[in-house]
């Protein structure tokens, strides 16, 4: 089955912007592949921020967009505060099968 | 409110079976097509399986690690969410969430852990 890729660690700084990415080992990232993306901090359930790619949830605040960035899925991050420190996933469609990615987990310098 | 409340975790041995449940209330569970995802102790997230609405015959697709060993099914009238766990092993150890994960919603439940230990 396909494998996802994403960087298993990143910093930001407050204020900052920054760029996670998801990668397919079976080719480039699609809206076809229907990302979304989730948010994770300790001791809590996940929550997912954005769907099909773009798409942003209710609840999903204006500084998180989601795009397709160079064959990947990206989830930009822009003016971070301290309560975005967490474990991001993102999570993929290959027809039918889902696959999360082995999550990106951010911290403030 | 939505809830989602899983239950049936536990102990069990390798090569053992365990059935999970998922209550679902507050929304209209019958419409919704639902997920099974895991977490390992410190680990990330895993996707279990999910099984369609009826529109979509109960349509089910599982994670490869599952595929064979773990069935999905659903009692609609009981707004219930089942998982049978066969064949267990120890990398089955994890805290499994039931979940609807189709826009626009984002159901969890708290989750319930299973250990596989001898």
């Amino acid at each position: 089955q396909a494998v996802v890729t994403q960087e298993p660690s990143l910093t930001v700084s407050p204020g900052g912007t920054v760029t996670l990415t998801c990668d397919s080992s079976t080719g480039a990232v699609t809206s076809g592949h229907y990302p979304y993306w989730f948010q994770q901090k300790p001791g809590q359930v996940p929550r997912k921020l954005i769907y099909d790619t773009t798409n942003k949830h209710s609840w999903t605040p204006a500084r998180f967009s989601g795009s397709l960035l160079g064959g990947k899925a990206a989830l930009t991050l822009s003016g971070a505060q301290p309560e975005d420190e967490a474990e991001y996933y993102c999570f993929l469609s290959y027809s039918g099968v889902r696959i999360f990615g082995g999550g990106t987990k951010l911290t403030f310098l | 409110d939505v809830q989602l409340v899983e239950s049936g975790g536990g102990l069990a041995q390798p090569g053992g079976s365990l059935r999970l449940s998922c209550a679902a209330s507050g929304f209209t569970f019958s419409d919704h097509q639902m997920d099974w995802v895991r977490q390992a102790p410190g680990k990330g997230l895993e996707w279990v399986g999910r099984i369609r609405d009826k529109a979509m015959s109960y349509s089910t697709d599982y994670g490869a690690s599952v595929k064979g060993r773990f069935t999905i099914s659903r009692d609609d009238s009981k707004k219930s969410l089942y998982l049978q766990m066969n064949s267990l092993k120890t990398e089955d150890t994890a805290v499994y969430y039931c979940a609807s994960l189709r826009p626009p919603h984002d159901y969890w439940g708290q989750g319930t852990l299973v250990t596989v230990s001898s």
